[in-house]
């Protein structure tokens, strides 16, 4: 089975930074990835697909890049509604597994 | 607009059995592949099951192969997931998900609420 590690598990961060989160796969995926987020409570939002692609309404401040075994959120000014749980999976091969999350707080 | 409401959830006993199902709207649910997702109290999403549009092709996560069963009833627009011999380990939210497209190699779009399964004595 293919193993997703993200990094770091929490995040703190303020309205306006700029932060990123990384996710790690244990062989190649090519770019059979997506980001979602998780607030308790609700259901996950897809954000991005193809290690790049933003979902059509997601805001043009998340952004993702990398293949292979290596890939990056990032979230370019961070906005109050921005702070959440992000998971990451890869839809490579069964099992299509998530990494562990990265909670997102305030500083 | 997708529209999934899951449905079954409930307190089981260690070895019990369960039928959630997840009535879907707002698409063309005959031509999509949907998964169920669940995340236990405290931990992270675990994908747990996936059927392609036609349920020819469906997978399981191993922590559940053998004990869950995934299908679809493509006439009422209704997705299922029977499970069989449950354990402590499988109380959890379980989420229905949609595919982006009709085969199973693709990531998921859109999320029903979820509904709690609870296993103990």
């Amino acid at each position: 089975d293919i193993q997703m590690t993200q990094s770091p598990s929490t995040l703190s961060a303020s309205v306006g930074d700029r932060v990123t989160v990384t996710c790690r796969a244990s062989q190649s995926i090519d770019s059979w990835l997506a980001w979602y987020q998780h607030k308790p409570g609700k259901a996950p939002k897809f954000l991005i697909y193809g290690a790049s692609r933003l979902e059509s309404g997601v805001p043009f401040r998340f952004s993702g890049s990398g293949s292979g075994t290596e890939f990056t959120l990032t979230i370019s000014s961070l906005q109050p509604d921005d702070f959440a749980t992000y998971y990451c999976q890869h839809y490579n091969s069964y099992p299509y597994t998530f990494g562990q999350g990265t909670n997102l707080e305030i500083k | 607009e997708v529209q999934l409401l899951e449905s079954g959830g409930g307190l089981v006993q260690p070895g019990g059995s369960l039928r959630l199902s997840c009535e879907a709207s707002g698409f063309s649910f005959r031509s999509y592949a949907m998964s169920w997702v669940r995340q236990a109290p405290g931990k992270g999403l675990e994908w747990v099951s996936v059927i392609n549009y036609s349920a020819g092709t469906t997978d399981y996560a191993d922590s559940v192969k053998g004990r869950f069963t995934i299908s679809r009833d493509n006439s009422k627009n209704t997705l299922f997931l029977q499970m069989d011999s449950l354990r402590a380990e499988d109380t959890a939210v379980y989420y229905c998900a949609k595919a982006q497209s009709s085969v199973t190699t693709t990531a998921l779009d859109s999320w029903g609420q979820g509904t709690l399964v609870t296993v103990s004595s």
